[in-house]
């Protein structure tokens, strides 16, 4: 069936710098991706989107490339901080499904000093 | 500004009793709401949701049920609940295609 899916389960990196996280997705319908982070015991919380016209979004220290020939997301975090520590989930779903995003299984995030 | 809430934040149930988590939106009217559950280590498994009042699809047959009693009211429910229904269960509302989540209720069943 359609899934999306991480690359890497653990991802150790050092504060200051750069992170990068990748997302697989195989549904070639999808056309909107979110990037969602998630601390301990808490619920995910919107980091960024991209809908599937562009390429490339930036926000605040975080960049996400989507390269939709080989179904590829990634999120990048500048000058990675201790509080980035967390799991990072991408999620995808297509104006047919409305809403019912599609998660990936997370990667977790550990940045140490 | 949207504010999400949900309880209870955690709670040890025995197996075969009766469960309630409840969830409000305030600061927008007619979201569309969503329960997800996510199991120790693993990602968001959508269960319910819902685009108005009474209207509720289920995306897994299982030993839950949700209901929506107002607009921007929604709530888990089981009559009697089983040991592997044990997890982390997600409110979540929106307006378009962005999903935003409550803070999440621990279950235990035990």
């Amino acid at each position: 069936g359609e899934s999306v899916g991480l690359h890497l389960p653990t991802l150790s990196v050092q504060e200051g710098d750069n992170s990068i996280i990748n997302c697989a997705y195989s549904n070639s319908a999808s056309d909107y991706f979110i990037w969602y982070k998630q601390e301990s015991g808490k619920g995910p919380q919107f980091i960024i989107d991209i809908r599937s016209n562009m390429d490339k979004r930036q926000g605040q220290r975080v960049t996400v490339l989507l390269n939709k020939t080989v179904k590829h997301l990634s999120l990048q975090i500048a000058a990675t901080q201790p509080g980035d520590s967390a799991v990072y989930f991408c999620a995808e779903n297509h104006s047919g499904s409305w809403g019912k995003l599609q998660f990936g299984a997370g990667t977790q995030v550990v940045v140490t000093p | 500004s949207q504010t999400i809430h949900q309880w209870p934040a955690t709670l040890v149930q025995p197996v075969g009793s009766p469960l309630s988590l409840e969830c409000t939106v305030e600061g927008t009217s007619n979201p569309n709401l969503y329960w997800y559950r996510q199991a120790a280590g693993r990602g968001l498994q959508l269960l319910f949701y819902s685009v108005g009042i009474g209207q509720i699809s289920s995306e897994v047959p299982q030993n839950l049920s949700a209901s929506r009693p107002q607009d921007r009211q929604f709530i888990l429910s089981s009559k009697k609940l089983l040991l592997s229904d044990s997890g982390f269960y997600l409110c979540a509302w929106s307006e378009q295609n962005t999903i935003y989540f409550g803070e999440g209720s621990w279950l235990t069943v035990v």
